[in-house]
């Protein structure tokens, strides 16, 4: 089955700070995803990416930057990190894209900001 | 911009029990339904999906997908409490590469 990590699991961010979430896969999939998920709204895709050093607009990408150095690893940053950001994100890889594959989701990363 | 409703919010049915749940898309446009589930405090796996109309059954589950009214639902037979858990209905499309949109969830509750 397919392996998506996320680290860290969870983090306690200062408003004003910087965050970085990192995501790693094992499956050789060429798309990764970043999604946050807030009570009452399902997971809403922040970036995603289908080839190495270059990543897409979601439709919330206000206020976040992604990173994809590799195949293997995509980032996503808060570079001025919000209260309104507090919230779980969920990294997700697919074979291909077009929305015709199934989306293999990491464990979540839980983020408070303070 | 593409939405996906789903209902109701929330659900609870007796063990051994009928739980049906909606999904319908606003883009007629839509090529791929699928059905996600995620329980409390995991990530979503996907547990099925459909793209075109008619019926796919797999164990206790089975989707119904209705293209003409853009609505797909989900139907869990002989429910368990193991089957507790948020249910994303999501939408895709072909055209424009990545999109996939998900809906808010039915939270389904099975008690014993």
């Amino acid at each position: 089955e397919a392996a998506v990590t996320q680290s860290p699991r969870s983090k306690v961010a200062v408003t004003g700070g910087k965050v970085t979430l990192s995501c790693h896969q094992t499956n050789n999939h060429d798309y990764m995803y970043w999604y946050r998920q807030d009570t009452g709204h399902g997971l809403r895709l922040i970036h995603y990416s289908y080839v190495a050093d270059s990543t897409e607009k979601g439709d919330i990408p206000d206020g976040y930057k992604a990173s994809r150095p590799s195949q293997e690893n995509f980032s996503l940053i808060l570079e001025l990190a919000s209260l309104s950001q507090t919230a779980v994100y969920f990294c997700a890889s697919s074979e291909s894209g077009g929305g015709y594959a199934e989306q293999f989701f990491g464990p979540g990363t839980r983020l408070t900001v303070l | 911009q593409q939405k996906v409703q789903q209902s109701p919010e929330s659900l609870i049915v007796p063990e051994g029990g009928m739980a049906s749940l909606n999904c319908t898309s606003s883009d007629r446009n839509v090529d791929y339904f699928w059905w996600y589930r995620q329980h409390s405090g995991k990530s979503p796996k996907m547990l099925m999906s459909i793209f075109s109309n008619g019926e796919k059954e797999e164990g206790r589950f089975t989707v119904h997908l209705n293209k003409a009214s853009l609505h797909t639902s989900l139907h869990i037979r002989d429910s368990q409490p193991s089957d507790s858990a948020l249910y994303l209905c999501a939408a895709s499309w072909g055209s424009g590469g990545y999109k996939v949109v998900f809906g808010s969830g039915t939270r389904l509750l099975v008690s014993p």
